[in-house]
């Protein structure tokens, strides 16, 4: 495997179940992220991970639960979602290097959810 | 809060016209980048500037960097249907205490007809 990949790709649940989104990225970065993409906006940065320390929660409900077990692997927790949550969900990954400064992310092929 | 101003939103030519998206700020970036996204796919990096006045191209794409890294410009020569996609442009946060954040445009769709 290369690059950055997301299981699984299609994810219907309903409002009571849980589940979890899995990200793998096999470029050695040290940071990674989760970003929404609904229809009609802007990506939404969710949460960012450096060194496997979350460092920054967009004010994202708690009903999204990130884990970062190491810098190649990072969760999304899901449990009682709303059907306004239903988007495609991305994962990336940088070198983030001196000063927190990193160029470029690279993206998983993203995991389409409905919440029914 | 720093905003990235992307325009058009949406883009439908012709096979073979030339086109330029724009993406503009107030705000002053380390680097900026472009990425082009497919249907059901995530975003797929195209390039990054990086100097002040930068210019780069890729096969028909040219991109820059504006002269005080506040905006960028893609302009697409004799576009093809297979350019047809969902362009983005992202810029690194200048002031270094971001931890590799991304500020992204809203995008701009691009569809090439034949």
């Amino acid at each position: 495997e290369t690059g950055v990949t997301q299981t699984p790709r299609h994810l219907v649940m309903g409002m009571t179940n849980k589940k979890s989104l899995k990200c793998e990225q096999h470029l050695g970065h040290n940071a990674m992220y989760w970003y929404k993409q609904s229809a009609k906006k802007p990506l939404e940065l969710m949460f960012v991970y450096n060194f496997k320390e979350q460092t920054e929660n967009n004010s994202v409900p708690s009903r999204f639960s990130p884990e970062c077990p190491n810098s190649s692997h990072l969760f999304l927790h899901l449990h009682t979602l709303q059907p306004e949550d239903s988007a495609l969900y991305l994962c990336a990954s940088s070198q983030v290097g001196f000063r927190g400064i990193s160029y470029e992310q690279y993206f998983g092929p993203g995991t389409r959810l409905t919440v029914t | 809060t720093q905003l990235l101003e992307q325009s058009p939103q949406f883009l439908s030519i012709q096979e073979g016209e030339n086109l330029t998206v724009y993406c503009n700020s107030s705000s002053v970036f380390s680097s900026l980048q472009w990425y082009r996204q497919e249907p059901g796919e995530g975003p797929v990096l195209l390039v990054t500037v990086v100097t002040g006045g930068e210019v780069k191209k890729l096969k028909r794409l040219t991109f820059q960097f504006g002269d005080a890294r506040k905006d960028s410009s893609l302009h697409i020569t004799a576009a093809q249907p297979g350019d047809t996609g969902l362009y983005l442009c992202a810029g690194a946060d200048a002031g270094g205490t971001s931890y590799g954040k991304l500020t992204f445009g809203q995008g701009t769709i691009l569809t090439v007809h034949p």
